[in-house]
């Protein structure tokens, strides 16, 4: 059972536009939402969390959604550079149950083209 | 953050052998795991390591095929033991400071067993 889900397995912008990157979930237990970055050979990098008290937290470029109804949530990066061409994890954990216990999507392949 | 070494990089085993996977962080950490990312899955985690007590195992994982130890607050290792080429993924050690803090990652082990 696959309780985080990342439908997209791959997406491609180009440079300066937007990237949106979905996931959804099906644990409603889950109330702490992160997303991780991975270059190849490389361990996976945190880039930005949320917990389900907001709807939406903001880091630079990054910017993350939270849609607790709809079990929903996506990161947006803008404006997308060739940098930002990688793997990318959506997580969720339980802050009641271990918060560091994280449940990982499949991940979104993104390529950013010039 | 943390640096985060692990060791080796990479191998290749014949099946029915065992390898231990070191990791090693540069200061002292509350939380580390042991993650599993097989071809084309997403992480899932295997054990928490307990420094000083047995590794707290996941469903489908147990200590017979997986040993871990963690003798103080910056070491860890993970076996694999009598392996099989279903085995054959990246082994990743993640650590964090404090509970519900994000977790960090090393740049993991590619095991490929024959």
């Amino acid at each position: 059972d696959q309780q985080v889900k990342q439908n997209s397995p791959s997406l491609s912008v180009q440079e300066g536009r937007i990237s949106i990157l979905n996931c959804d979930y099906t644990n409603s237990m889950f109330d702490y939402f992160l997303w991780y970055k991975k270059y190849p050979a490389e361990g996976p990098t945190f880039l930005i969390s949320i917990s389900s008290i907001k709807d939406k937290n903001e880091d630079g470029r990054f910017t993350v959604f939270l849609n607790k109804s709809a079990k929903h949530l996506s990161l947006h990066i803008v404006p997308s550079q060739p940098g930002d061409s990688a793997v990318y994890f959506c997580a969720a954990s339980s802050l009641t149950g271990g918060g560091n216990k994280l449940t990982f999507g499949t991940g979104t392949q993104l390529k950013v083209e010039l | 953050s943390a640096v985060i070494s692990q060791k080796p990089s990479r191998d290749i085993c014949q099946r029915g052998t065992s390898l231990t996977i070191q990791c090693q962080v540069d200061s002292q950490v509350t939380m580390m795991f042991w993650y599993r990312q097989q071809p084309g899955q997403s992480l899932t985690l295997i054990a928490t390591a307990n420094q000083g007590s047995e590794a707290t195992y996941e469903s489908g994982f147990v200590i017979d095929k997986f040993p871990i130890s963690r003798p103080n607050l910056t070491f860890s290792t993970l076996t694999v033991s009598n392996m099989s080429p279903e085995d054959s993924s990246i082994y990743l050690c993640s650590v964090a400071f404090s509970g519900n803090s994000p977790l960090h990652f090393g740049n993991g082990t590619r095991l490929t067993v024959t």
